[in-house]
């Protein structure tokens, strides 16, 4: 069975600081997609990144950064000098193609970065 | 770019009473879903739809009805509401399922008292 564990459940720090918000899955698939959305406190949810299986090159955007390691299950996010406006609930989520590719959802990280 | 639009945003329901949450998308997207999130318990699918005329049922679909007679409309029927279905209601929209990026729409809060 498919399964997203996102282990930290809230996470604070202090602003500037570097955060990692841990995530890991389960699949008896080799075909698979690894998403992280983004729930500011506003409610919306908000892409962040898409990965698929056969790409295990990390990823960077800006202050964000995508560690992805397919020996351990794990598709890790982290935030360098974090910011206030990084305060949200982040999610990772899984999909595969044998389930259908419907989004299996962690439940997800509240990450509070304090002045 | 009106992307996913929800409506209402919030809600009050009396147990027993029924109503419909509006869902549209403008991006031609073939894939629709409504999610509720509910404190500390991340997302669960309630329904889904593959396209116009094509819905399936998620992990919790008991109490919802849905239907999609058109790609740009996925409105989400609740009869008989119960307590139990006090939750915010996402709807969301991708061009293929899984795995492509899923647009969201703002969420309608939904309390049944």
């Amino acid at each position: 069975a498919q399964k997203v564990t996102q282990a930290q459940t809230e996470i604070s720090v202090v602003e500037k600081e570097d955060v990692t918000l841990d995530c890991v899955y389960e699949t008896r698939d080799t075909t698979y997609y690894l998403f992280w959305y983004k729930q500011p406190p506003s409610g919306e949810l908000v892409f962040l990144i898409r990965r698929n299986s056969f790409d295990e090159q990390n990823e960077i955007s800006g202050r964000y950064s995508w560690n992805f390691q397919k020996s351990t299950s794990s598709f890790n996010f982290t935030i360098t000098a974090s910011q206030v406006v990084d305060s949200a609930v982040y999610f990772c989520a899984l999909a595969d193609a044998g389930n259908n590719r419907k989004l299996i959802w962690g439940l997800g990280t509240s990450l509070a970065v304090n002045p | 770019n009106a992307g996913v639009t929800q409506t209402p945003k919030f809600r009050i329901l009396k147990i027993g009473q029924s109503m419909t949450l509006q869902c549209a998308q403008d991006m031609n997207h073939n894939y629709m879903y409504w999610y509720r999130q509910d404190p500390g318990m991340g997302l669960k699918l309630i329904y889904y739809s593959v396209g116009a005329g094509i819905t399936d049922k998620g992990e919790v679909p008991n109490g919802y009805n849905v239907s999609r007679s058109t790609t740009e409309d996925f409105p989400l029927r609740l009869e008989l509401a119960a307590p139990s279905q006090t939750s915010v209601y996402f709807c969301a929209s991708s061009w293929d399922t899984g795995n492509t990026e899923a647009f969201f729409g703002q969420g309608t809060r939904l309390t049944v008292v």
